[in-house]
C-alpha cells in the first residue's frame, strides 16, 4: 500500500512551453501533497504544499504563477511549469501525506529538460 | 526557523562493517518527528526509520538504528552489516509535530559499501 505515482518520468520540451506533471496517490487518498525540486547532487527543496480544494501554499521565492499546482482531488495534484526556461531544467518530486501527518509518501520523480 | 547540518557529504564502508551518518538539527519545538530516508540511484525517496522526539528510546528498523540524543539535537543513523544495496543518498529530516508540516532536510551523505 502507499503508493505514489508520477507521470511522465521525464519530459523534454523546448523553452517558452509548458509541461504538466501529475501525481496519483494510488490506494489512499491525500488530502495533501507536497512539490519538491532537486538539483543534481542536491537536497530535495520544498516548492509549495497543495491541499485538495484549495490553493497551494508556495514557500519563499517559488514563483506561483510559474509553478501552477492544481490539487483537484484527493488522489491527484498537478504541477504545471509554464513558460519553461532552460533554467527550470531540474528534477521534480511529489509526495503525499498518508492516514498520520508525519507520513508522507513520495513519488518516483519526474526529470524535466528544457532545451 | 529549523535547520538541518549533515556535515559529511560521502562516507564509505566496506560491505559487512558498520557506518554511522551525522545529523544535527535546531528547533525551538518540544515536539517533533525526524526521519532518515534513503536515495538511492533511482532516486526514489525510501524512508529508513523514523523517531518520534518524545520518545526516549532510540528507533530501530533491522540493520539500521538511531542515537537520538534531545538535548543535543543530534540524530546519528547507524547502519549494521553494511551491504551494496545500501549505497545511496542518505538524507536527515525534521518535521514538526503538527497536522501536515513539511519535510526540512538535511543537505545529503553520499554512502559508498565497496565489495
Amino acid at each position: 500500500g502507499a503508493v505514489v505515482s508520477q507521470h511522465p518520468s521525464w519530459v523534454i520540451c523546448k523553452s517558452g512551453t509548458s509541461v504538466k506533471i501529475e501525481c496519483r496517490s494510488l490506494d489512499f487518498q491525500a488530502t495533501t501533497m507536497f512539490w519538491y525540486r532537486q538539483f543534481p547532487k542536491q537536497s530535495l527543496m520544498l516548492m509549495a504544499t497543495s491541499n485538495e480544494g484549495s490553493k497551494a501554499t508556495y514557500e519563499q521565492g517559488v514563483e506561483k504563477d510559474k509553478f501552477l499546482i492544481n490539487h483537484a482531488s484527493l488522489t491527484l495534484s498537478t504541477l504545471t511549469v509554464t513558460s519553461a526556461h532552460p533554467e527550470d531544467s531540474s528534477f521534480y518530486i511529489c509526495s503525499a501525506e498518508g492516514r498520520l501527518s508525519y507520513e508522507q509518501y513520495f513519488g518516483p520523480g519526474t526529470r524535466l529538460t528544457v532545451t | 526557523a529549523q535547520t538541518v547540518t549533515q556535515s559529511q557529504p560521502e562516507m564509505s564502508v566496506q560491505e559487512a562493517e558498520t557506518v554511522t551518518l551525522s545529523c544535527t538539527y535546531d528547533t525551538s519545538e518540544n515536539n517533533y518527528y525526524l526521519f532518515w530516508y534513503k536515495q538511492p540511484p533511482s532516486r526514489q525517496m525510501i524512508l529508513v526509520i523514523r523517531q518520534e522526539a518524545y520518545k526516549q528510546q532510540n528507533a530501530t528498523e533491522n540493520r539500521f538504528s538511531v542515537n537520538f540524543q534531545k538535548a543535543a539535537k543530534s540524530f546519528s543513523l547507524k547502519i549494521s552489516d553494511s551491504q551494496l544495496g545500501d549505497t545511496a543518498m542518505y538524507f536527515c529530516a525534521f518535521m514538526k509535530h503538527v497536522n501536515t508540516d513539511k519535510l526540512i532536510f538535511g543537505t545529503g551523505t553520499r554512502l559508498q559499501v565497496f565489495p
